[in-house]
């Protein structure tokens, strides 16, 4: 069953501590995605990736990084210099043909 | 870099056809995207348009890409309750932009 897959669906954190939400495409895409949701918001960028071992950062990556080693691979870290982690966290992965789609998102929660 | 504007709200009454509107800075986007978001859910990819194309057509789906103004609309034909969403418009070069998402409410 092709996809992407984010794991955990809820995560809870304590307040100094370092958490890695996974994202798995098995679709053979070479771009991969992380955003951050906040209630009633848009999608902010945080890192995104264009290919294996290679990465950039978007509008919003203070706090976060990233990791690409492998294609099907792209683990976001939230770490405890991201002053508000509290949010929901999508993963997308795209195609040269166009196509772009998401996983079904990791709700971070800080307490 | 690339801006995505969208309007907050649109409601509509059912079976009527809805409307939603998007406009973009950065000429550069090579796919124009459209997706659907419920509740507490991931977002899911309604349909996209390649940039040198004017109209793209999907069942009850309907895209037109104005690229002299920049401006991306998605129609619903016939809108039903389950259409109730927030509908994100986005643009892609390298990075995915996206606009702020329109409500959509269906009014019986």
């Amino acid at each position: 069953d092709g996809g992407i897959t984010q794991s955990p669906k809820y995560l809870f954190r304590k307040e100094g501590q370092n958490v890695t939400l996974s994202c798995e495409q098995n679709l053979n895409h070479d771009a991969m995605y992380w955003y951050r949701q906040d209630p009633g918001q848009g999608l902010r960028l945080i890192y995104y990736s264009q290919i294996v071992n290679d990465f950039q950062k978007g509008d919003i990556a203070e706090g976060y990084s990233v990791s690409r080693e492998k294609k099907e691979s792209f683990p976001l870290t939230v770490t405890s210099a991201q002053k508000n982690p509290t949010a929901f966290y999508l993963c997308a992965s795209a195609d040269t043909t166009g196509g772009a789609f998401f996983g079904q998102g990791t709700r971070l929660t800080v307490v | 870099g690339e801006d995505v504007e969208q309007s907050l709200f649109l409601s509509v009454r059912e079976g009527d056809s809805s409307v939603i509107n998007c406009t973009y800075t950065d000429s550069s986007s090579t796919y124009l995207y459209w997706y659907k978001q419920e509740p507490g859910a991931g977002l899911q990819l309604l349909t996209y348009i390649f940039s040198n194309m004017d109209m793209k057509q999907d069942q009850r789906l309907t895209v037109l890409l104005n690229k002299k103004d920049k401006h991306l609309s998605l129609r619903i034909a016939d809108t039903q309750t389950g259409d109730s969403a927030i509908y994100f418009c986005a643009g892609r070069d390298d990075k995915i932009i996206f606009g702020k998402g329109t409500r959509l409410h269906i009014l019986p």
